[in-house]
């Protein structure tokens, strides 16, 4: 049972919007802890998206898109690509685990 | 260029041990944090450990379930950390990737098996 909950899976045709959610409480994402974003392809490991909350790595398209508020945080994919496809997770840190913390997961399918 | 590459995942019976190697380069190894995260079939992530830089007091902490068997150690000269596991249980199956402190860089994953 994962401390950040995600939607299992989301679909969306190319070009459009898809927003993904994760919920956290007043011990993670509520305290003010940031929240990361990755993006998962199968059989390899995980790429950072987004990090503290908002700001993109070099090299991710200003497609994706970070915020929070409140005990929840969001990653927007505009555009939707076929590239785009995978497991999309959240993270933060939650201090009464004292432990870093994932979401769920999230497949993505671009249909 | 950052590179992290794991090794020592092995198939290995219930109550064994193993030790897993992350090796470094492309960047300052001693300053940076590092992150053991595992993966089981079909699930999704879970953060295993972490142990900060020398200079930082190279402090170690732990997630819940694996509290107690698991240890890591870094040496600085070759740029390496290491996970040891203990008294493994088949929960343990996984992946196993290390990642720079922030998560931003993760080596390709190595593979461990606790089946008896």
């Amino acid at each position: 049972q994962s401390v950040l909950t995600q939607p299992p899976s989301l679909s969306g045709a190319p070009g459009q919007k898809v927003t993904i959610s994760c919920a956290g409480s007043s011990s993670n994402i509520g305290a003010g802890y940031a929240v990361h974003w990755y993006h998962q392809l199968p059989g390899t490991a995980p790429r950072l998206l987004i990090y503290f909350d908002t700001s993109r790595p070099s090299g991710v398209p200003d497609r994706f898109s970070g915020s929070k508020s409140g005990t929840s945080a969001s990653l927007a994919i505009t555009g939707l690509q076929a590239e785009d496809e995978g497991d999309y997770y959240c993270q933060s840190y939650d201090s009464r685990l004292s432990a870093y913390v994932f979401g769920s997961g999230t497949k993505v399918t671009v249909l | 260029e950052v590179e992290l590459v794991e090794s020592g995942g092995s198939l290995i019976g219930p109550g064994g041990s193993l030790r897993l190697s992350c090796v470094a380069s492309g960047f300052p190894f001693t300053t940076v944090w590092i992150n053991w995260v595992r993966q089981a079939p079909g699930k999704g992530l879970e953060w295993v450990g972490r142990v900060k830089s020398e200079n930082q007091g190279g402090t170690i902490d732990f997630a819940a379930p694996v509290k107690g068997r698991f240890s890591i150690s870094r040496d600085d000269s070759r740029n390496t950390v290491f996970l040891q596991m203990d008294s493994l249980k088949i929960e343990d199956t996984g992946v196993y990737y290390c990642s720079t402190g922030g998560f931003d860089h993760w080596g390709q994953g190595t593979l461990v098996s606790v089946s008896s």
